[in-house]
């Protein structure tokens, strides 16, 4: 089956910096997600991502399909940002999910 | 516009009993997965629904079970509860097999 690997596996921060974390896939996908997990355990939708790039606020996230990998970038991180980030991907309709990146912003 | 849903938040049974977690999906969405995450672990994918079928299943045994009802929300059932089961499991939503929203999670706890 499809592995996905995420990189880095931990993050620290000092707030207002810039940050980018990776996924690649060992396979093609074609839906592509990024998730924020907050301490309670609920994921937060970030991006919708098979192709292409798009930008929300302070986050933007890019996918280049053909070579199997995509970027979440954070800007100007703040300490609401902190907590475990997640890629997933699937070619049948199920996602396959990273064993995330956690993300600490210190203030 | 109600998100999607999941009862209970919290659950504790003990081995061998049988334990229902309840999904209800985002308005608009006709598919229904589950899924399974171990503390410190990514979410695993346990099996889909739509149009009331399992679509997709994930590499779990037949203990785990479920059912899509005609409102599209969904039942999680396992049998013969072992410790491992413990976890936090999560539903999402979509329409089709586009972008997915998750609910809260029930975290079940086997003693």
């Amino acid at each position: 089956g499809i592995q996905v690997e995420q990189s880095p596996p931990d993050l620290i921060l000092q707030e207002g910096a810039n940050s980018t974390l990776r996924c690649n896939f060992s396979d093609s996908v074609n839906n592509l997600q990024w998730f924020h997990q907050n301490p309670w355990g609920q994921l937060i939708n970030l991006f919708y991502i098979p192709s292409g790039t798009k930008q929300n606020g302070r986050l933007s996230a890019t996918t280049v399909a053909t070579e199997r990998y995509s970027l979440l970038y954070i800007s100007s991180s703040q300490t609401t940002d902190s907590g475990v980030y997640f890629c997933a991907g699937g070619s049948q309709g199920n996602l396959i999910f990273g064993k995330g990146t956690k993300l600490s912003v210190k203030p | 516009d109600a998100g999607v849903t999941q009862s209970p938040t919290h659950l504790i049974k003990t081995r061998g009993q049988q334990v229902t977690l309840r999904c209800s999906p985002k308005s608009g969405h006709d598919t229904v997965s589950w899924y399974q995450q171990a503390l410190g672990q990514g979410p695993q994918f346990i099996f889909q629904y739509y149009e009331e079928e399992e679509r997709q299943r994930g590499n779990f045994p037949d203990r785990f079970s479920g059912h899509q009802f005609p409102n599209y929300s969904s039942e999680l059932n396992v049998n013969a509860l072992l410790l491992g089961d413990s976890a936090l499991y999560l539903c999402a939503s979509s329409l089709k097999v586009i972008e997915q929203y998750f609910g809260p999670g029930t975290r079940l706890t086997v003693t």
